[in-house]
C-alpha cells in the first residue's frame, strides 16, 4: 500500500522568508500524481501545487516550487517571500495513475507565519 | 462558479443514531470523493462516486455508505454512530473524466459531525 510521510508536525517562518516542508512517500508504482494541499483554517482545503511523476522538470506556482526526487522518493515544498495568508496546514498527497486510485494524504504539517 | 457545497455543516447526534450527508459538486464536475479527518488519524479515503457509480473505496466499515445521484450530487450515510465518528466529513468533486488521478480535487467546506 502507497504510503506518505510529513514528519515534521509544526514549522515556522518569519514573514517574507523561504521554507521548505518535506514529504516522503512509498510507492511501487511508476505512473502517479503528487500534490499539496493547504487548509487555513478556514478549514476549506485548496491545491497548492501538482506533479506528474513521469515530468522530470520541478513544478512551479509563483511562490511554491516543489523538489522532486523520484529516486529518493521525496516532494518538498518550498515556499518563497513566506506571507501571513501562507499560515495553514499543509498536506502532502498521492495518487497512483489508475482510475480507480484513490488520494493519500500525509498527516500535515502545520506552517505558523510569524510577522 | 460556485464551489462545492456541503449540507449540514455541523451536526450533533447521539450514539446509535444514522446521519445523511450531503455534497453538491461544482457544476460539471462528475466525480465526488468523500474524506473523513480526524487530529488522530488524518486525512482517510472513504468513497468516491463518478457517474453514479462507486469507483473506489477505503478501509472503513460497511456503516458508512454513499450514493451519488444523476445530477453528481452525492449523499453519505453512517448508521449507528459511534463516538469515534465524531470527525470533520470532507467532500471534493473533480472532473473525474480523462486521467483522473491527476484531476485537481476541488473540496467543500466540510461538515463537522459531534457524536455524543
Amino acid at each position: 500500500a502507497q504510503t506518505v510521510t510529513q514528519s515534521q508536525p509544526e514549522m515556522s517562518v518569519q514573514e517574507a522568508e523561504t521554507v521548505t516542508l518535506s514529504c516522503t512517500y512509498d510507492t511501487s508504482e511508476s505512473d502517479y500524481y503528487l500534490f499539496w494541499y493547504k487548509q487555513p483554517p478556514s478549514r476549506q482545503m485548496i491545491l497548492v501545487i501538482r506533479q506528474e511523476a513521469y515530468k522530470q522538470q520541478n513544478a512551479t506556482e509563483n511562490r511554491f516550487s516543489v523538489n522532486f526526487q523520484k529516486a529518493a522518493k521525496s516532494f518538498s515544498l518550498k515556499i518563497s517571500d513566506s506571507q501571513l495568508g501562507d499560515a495553514a496546514m499543509y498536506f502532502c498527497a498521492y495518487r497512483s495513475g489508475g482510475a480507480n486510485s484513490k488520494l493519500t494524504f500525509g498527516k500535515g504539517i502545520t506552517l505558523s507565519v510569524r510577522p | 462558479k460556485a464551489g462545492v457545497t456541503q449540507t449540514p455543516r455541523y451536526l450533533i447526534k447521539t450514539r446509535g443514531q444514522q446521519v445523511t450527508l450531503s455534497c453538491s459538486p461544482i457544476s460539471g464536475h462528475r466525480s465526488v470523493s468523500w474524506y473523513q479527518q480526524t487530529p488522530g488519524q488524518g486525512l482517510q479515503f472513504l468513497f468516491e462516486y463518478f457517474s453514479e457509480t462507486q469507483r473506489n473505496k477505503g478501509n472503513f466499515p460497511g456503516r458508512f455508505s454513499g450514493r451519488q445521484f444523476s445530477n453528481s450530487r452525492s449523499e453519505m450515510n453512517v448508521s449507528t454512530l459511534e463516538l469515534g465518528d465524531s470527525a470533520l466529513y470532507l467532500c471534493a468533486s473533480s472532473f473525474g473524466g480523462g486521467a483522473p488521478s491527476g484531476n485537481e480535487q476541488f473540496f467543500g467546506p466540510g461538515t463537522r459531525l459531534t457524536v455524543l
